[in-house]
This record gives C-alpha cells, structure tokens and sequence, in this order.
C-alpha cells in the first residue's frame, strides 16, 4: 500500500483562497477523491476523479493533479467551509487509501 | 431516497463480539460494492473492509484482517460487519459507504451513512 501526507491545518480569512494539497508516496496513479467531514457528521465528496465536481457542491470547490500531488482549492472561502478535509485513492484491489486529514480553519 | 443506515453499534468488553449492520435504500444494492470506514475518537478516516457487488470478493485493512468479517444479503438490501476480538483500538464510529466505479480500477463513495459508534471498553 501507500500513504498519502496532508498539512494537519490550513488557517484562511473568508474571501480568501485555501489550498489543500494530498501527495502520494508512490505509484501506480489512480484518481484522487476529496471529503469534507464537519463535526458529528458523515464525510460528503466534493471532488471526484482528480478534479471534477459532484452536484450540489459550490463552483468554489476545485481540484487538480501534478505528478504525485493533488491539489483542493477552495475560492473564496466562507464561514460554512471550516471542516476536515480528506484526500482519497484506492488500490487494484478497490481499497481505498485515505489521506491524513488536514482542518480548515476560517479566521 | 438514497440512503444508508447503520445499527449494531454499542459499548462491548474487550474479546468480545459484535455485528454491524447497513440497510440500504433508494438505489439498485446488489450492482454496487460497499465498504466500512471506521474513525476513532479525534482521528481520522480509516478503511476497513469492502466487498463486490456479488460477494464474491472482499479485502480488509491489515488492522482488522482475521477478526472481522464483512459479508451482504442482496435479497435484504444491507450489508454486515461481524466483529470479533474486538480491542480497546477498535473504538470508533463505524460508517459503511457506497463503492462508486469511475474508471480505470478507480472507486470512491458518494454515499455514506450517519454512522454507530463502537466502544470498546471493560
């Protein structure tokens, strides 16, 4: 297996921009998945396939992908967006592998 | 809608047993692999198991691979954990989720449920 290495927190002002960013150890690539999880509730995706967006998630929410590291940025951030955060690949076997977590915080 | 809902959870002595359960709602169950993820107190998501759509395959995480066992009724629409020997370690909120295919060997979920929490304590 592999493991995938968050930063634990990302402090930012509403308005702002905060990037999340999930780097694997090693290959092969699959796609990454991004959860938001607040407190006392289930994860919910917000990003699918690297970069694309489920519906029902703001336009605000944004992924990409470069070599080993993917990347969630969240444009213009808002006070409804301080949560956990989450990064997710799988193996050929159809485990997943979850990132470490990081916390958004919103000053 | 769709839905997931899990029961079972509850507060077990060290060594002893316990069966989760998962019923599912709202979409085709059987053409759809599932999985448990589990999150201890303050920490975050770790996998746990997952099995095909037809049961014919299932892999577990090396922390619970012999002690736990998942297993689905397709005719009930719900999915199981059974849990033995269970440790201090095992205490968490227990979701199970709905295995989305997007591609080249590629799954996530978005589906999951509200989760029971274990607790394993004497």
């Amino acid at each position: 297996s592999y493991e995938l290495t968050q930063p634990p927190s990302v402090s930012v002002s509403p308005g702002q921009t905060a990037r999340i960013t999930c780097s694997r150890d090693a290959l092969p690539k699959q796609y990454a998945y991004w959860y938001q999880q607040k407190p006392g509730q289930a994860p919910v995706l917000v990003i699918y396939k690297d970069s694309e967006r489920p519906s029902g998630i703001p336009e605000r929410f944004s992924g990409s992908s470069s070599g080993t590291t993917v990347t969630l940025t969240i444009s213009g951030v808002q006070a409804e967006d301080e949560a956990d955060y989450y990064c997710q690949s799988g193996d050929s076997s159809g485990a997943y592998v979850f990132g470490t977590g990081t916390k958004v915080t919103v000053l | 809608q769709v839905q997931l809902v899990e029961s079972g959870g509850g507060v077990v002595q060290p060594g002893r047993s316990l069966r989760l359960s998962c019923a599912a709602s709202g979409f085709t169950f059987s053409t759809y692999a599932m999985h448990w993820v589990r999150q201890a107190p303050g920490k975050g998501l770790e996998w746990v198991a997952v099995m095909s759509y037809d049961g014919n395959n299932k892999y577990y995480a090396d922390s619970v691979k012999g002690r736990f066992t998942i297993s689905r009724d397709n005719s009930k629409n719900t999915l199981y954990l059974q849990m033995n020997s269970l440790r201090a370690e095992d205490t968490a909120v227990y979701y199970c989720a709905r295995g989305d295919y997007y591609g080249s060997g590629s799954y996530s979920s978005s589906i999951w449920g509200q989760g029971t929490l274990v607790t394993v304590s004497s």
